[in-house]
């Protein structure tokens, strides 16, 4: 059965303390790994797509790996400003998201 | 946990037809829906938030005649595609807030292909 499971569910952190989320997927015919960004309120904001098992991406303090199992969201060094849930999203032949990470970073 | 049903997962329509779309959240209730659309590689983009009982908000660029919103019951949303074209070809994805905690649910989306 796909299926995507993110954890932790929520994450608190000191500014500064570097952390990983993780993002496990088991999907047929894997398109895409896709990571979001969501403040409360509004839509996913759109951070990176993976698409195949050894890639990487960076962005600011972010840099997101992909393997065949799973992929993690590193954050550097966080702020403050990047509490917010982090979503992940995999694409097969439908998208399955995560239930998300809800990350506080506290100052 | 809470399910979020989408669909069809897949259709395929003639230029100029409508299509609906039905978004439902299974085992909760959600005041609010949204409805996203995603482009091949890039970003979800959030065309409208639906709220049970009143009137779909709509985000800037988005075509509320083209794009109709119905959100008739806590469970229920639909998206409805009017006199669909080729540009409007893409995958379609709802999310439901779960009202008690606001929690997001999302559907597994639904490729429209306009011939």
């Amino acid at each position: 059965e796909d299926q995507v499971t993110q954890s932790p569910e929520a994450l608190r952190l000191q500014e500064g303390e570097s952390s990983s989320l993780n993002c496990s997927y088991t999907v047929s015919g894997l398109r895409g790994l896709f990571w979001y960004r969501q403040d409360p309120g509004k839509g996913p904001e759109f951070l990176f797509t993976l698409y195949s098992a050894g890639e990487e991406k960076e962005k600011e303090r972010l840099k997101a790996t992909l393997t065949k199992k799973e992929s993690f969201l590193h954050i550097t060094a966080p702020k403050p400003e990047d509490s917010a849930t982090y979503l992940c999203a995999v694409q097969g032949d439908q998208f399955y998201f995560g239930t998300g990470t809800s990350l506080t970073v506290i100052p | 946990g809470a399910v979020v049903s989408q669909h069809p997962s897949r259709v395929i329509c003639k230029s100029g037809t409508s299509v609906k779309i039905e978004c439902r959240s299974l085992d909760f209730q959600a005041t609010t829906m949204f409805w996203y659309r995603q482009f091949p590689k890039q970003s979800l983009m959030l065309m409208a938030t639906s709220n049970e009982g009143s009137k779909a908000t709509y985000e800037q660029g988005v075509e509320k005649d083209k794009f109709l919103i119905n959100h008739a019951s806590l469970t229920l949303s639909t998206l409805t595609v009017t006199s669909a074209h080729p540009e409007d070809s893409s995958f379609y994805i709802c999310s439901a807030r779960q009202t008690w905690n606001e929690k997001l649910f999302f559907g597994s989306g639904t490729q429209l292909s306009v011939l």
